[in-house]
């Protein structure tokens, strides 16, 4: 079975600097994709950005970017330019890429603080 | 347009009575998705549709859970005598059938007193 695990509960960063999510997943199956998604206070679950297993380029939307490392399943979320909009939890999911319709997988979070 | 909607917004109940929770997914979306949100937890998966069919009820806790979905449109969770450790945030999302991507609505806050 899939698993995502994220080892940082809670995390802070001083406005308009960078901070790094981490994220681990264990997976067998070679197709797949992955998701950071931000849950501000209004429980909105929103999707800040996603990479295909398959490619190999990291993604990026605008301050939003990814590191990921799939020999060691790895998927880190780096906000640059931290805004005091930025702090929510932030959710790193997972999702089979064997059927569309698949369930998403989601790590525990992390909540991320922003210090003005 | 429209994003996924959810109703109620928050639910207090009595220990023991019975809840419906609604989902009105994106017009179009065929799959649509039941999660619970715990407190201090991630989601936890719950029930899976496509059109009106489950093909995935592995996450559903217990038989006192249930939900059906008519007219593959809207969606309702039913939860039968309720207890105190299904206190949560009941999130519903809603995906096309041509991408991989799910649209969550705002989730219900379900209290049981």
């Amino acid at each position: 079975a899939q698993t995502v695990t994220q080892s940082q509960p809670e995390m802070s960063v001083q406005e308009a600097e960078t901070v790094t999510l981490s994220c681990t997943y264990d997976t067998s199956e070679s197709d797949y994709y992955l998701f950071w998604y931000k849950q501000p206070p209004s429980r909105q679950m929103i999707l800040v950005i996603r990479q295909e297993a398959y490619k190999q380029q990291n993604a990026t939307e605008n301050r939003f970017s990814v590191n990921f490392q799939k020999a060691a399943k790895s998927f880190s979320l780096k906000i640059s330019d931290s805004q005091l909009g930025d702090a929510a939890m932030y959710f790193c999911a997972y999702r089979s890429g064997m059927n569309r319709d698949d369930k998403i997988i989601f790590g525990k979070g992390t909540r991320l603080h922003i210090l003005p | 347009g429209a994003g996924v909607s959810q109703s109620p917004s928050n639910k207090v109940t009595e220990k023991g009575k019975d809840v419906e929770l609604r989902c009105d997914p994106i017009s179009g979306h065929t799959a649509l998705y039941w999660y619970r949100q715990s407190l201090g937890q991630g989601l936890e998966f719950l029930i899976y549709f496509q059109g009106n069919s489950a093909p995935d009820k592995s996450g559903l806790p217990s038989d006192r859970f249930s939900a059906e979905r008519t007219g593959g449109s809207v969606s309702t969770l039913t939860i039968q005598r309720t207890q105190q450790e299904d206190s949560a945030v009941y999130l519903c999302a809603s995906s096309h059938i041509r991408n991989y991507e799910q649209y969550f609505g705002p989730g219900t806050r379900l209290t049981v007193t």
